[in-house]
């Protein structure tokens, strides 16, 4: 079945670095979604791609949907301590509905 | 204020005995769906609804049961609970499968 691999798994920054994070699968996505888990909550939709290639920011998050549908990267500028948190990338795929799979995370913590 | 709620947000108990975990929506949204979150796993789904009366199995539905009476409501039922379930869940709905979906805050289930 489809499944989606996350890098790196965690990572310690200090407080102003720049972040990077990739989602790699061998199936072929129609979207990718990227998810943001605060400790102790559910996660929330930080940026949604849907056509190959597209490049779309919010704020100090970019993300790129892959050129071949099968990957996409978050980038975070100037971090700040509020980053800290679980990212989660997710694919959709049309089956018999539209079904969100989605990656095992990248833990990120900043350091002040 | 729109939101998913679920209730408990944390539950202790022994293998065997049933427990049902609710799950409410206020944006009469369609699409309901229940995931578990496991370490180094991401989110799993264990059972979608598109509408009411309208359920189906996603990925790892063994052990779970789920209804759908009414649009608000999507209760996570678990006959006879055992260690293996022990995870962290999340209801999520959105308008249709195809569109944003929110998070509930969560339940940390435990079964000893």
């Amino acid at each position: 079945g489809q499944q989606l691999n996350q890098s790196p798994q965690s990572m310690f920054i200090q407080e102003g670095e720049d972040v990077s994070m990739n989602c790699t699968s061998s199936s072929i996505f129609n979207t990718w979604l990227w998810y943001k888990q605060d400790p102790g909550e559910g996660p929330v939709l930080l940026i949604a791609l849907y056509k190959a290639g597209e490049l779309t920011s919010n704020g100090r998050l970019t993300a790129q949907f892959g050129i071949t549908r099968k990957d996409s990267f978050l980038n975070i500028s100037a971090s700040i301590p509020s980053d800290v948190g679980i990212y989660f990338c997710a694919g959709r795929v049309k089956t018999s509905y539209d079904k969100v799979i989605f990656g095992p995370g990248t833990s990120l913590s900043v350091i002040p | 204020e729109a939101q998913v709620t679920q209730n408990p947000r944390y539950l202790i108990t022994v293998t065997g005995k049933k427990l049902t975990v609710t799950c409410s929506q206020n944006m009469n949204h369609e699409y309901m769906s229940w995931y578990r979150q496991d370490p180094g796993l991401g989110l799993r789904q264990i059972y979608y609804s598109m509408n009411v009366e309208v359920t189906d199995k996603g990925d790892v539905p063994e052990g779970y049961k789920v209804s759908r009476k009414e649009k608000r409501n999507f209760p996570l039922i678990l006959e006879s609970p055992s260690p293996n379930q022990t995870s962290l869940y999340f209801c999520a709905s959105s308008l249709f499968d195809n569109y944003e979906q929110y998070f509930g805050p969560g339940t940390r289930l435990t079964v000893t």
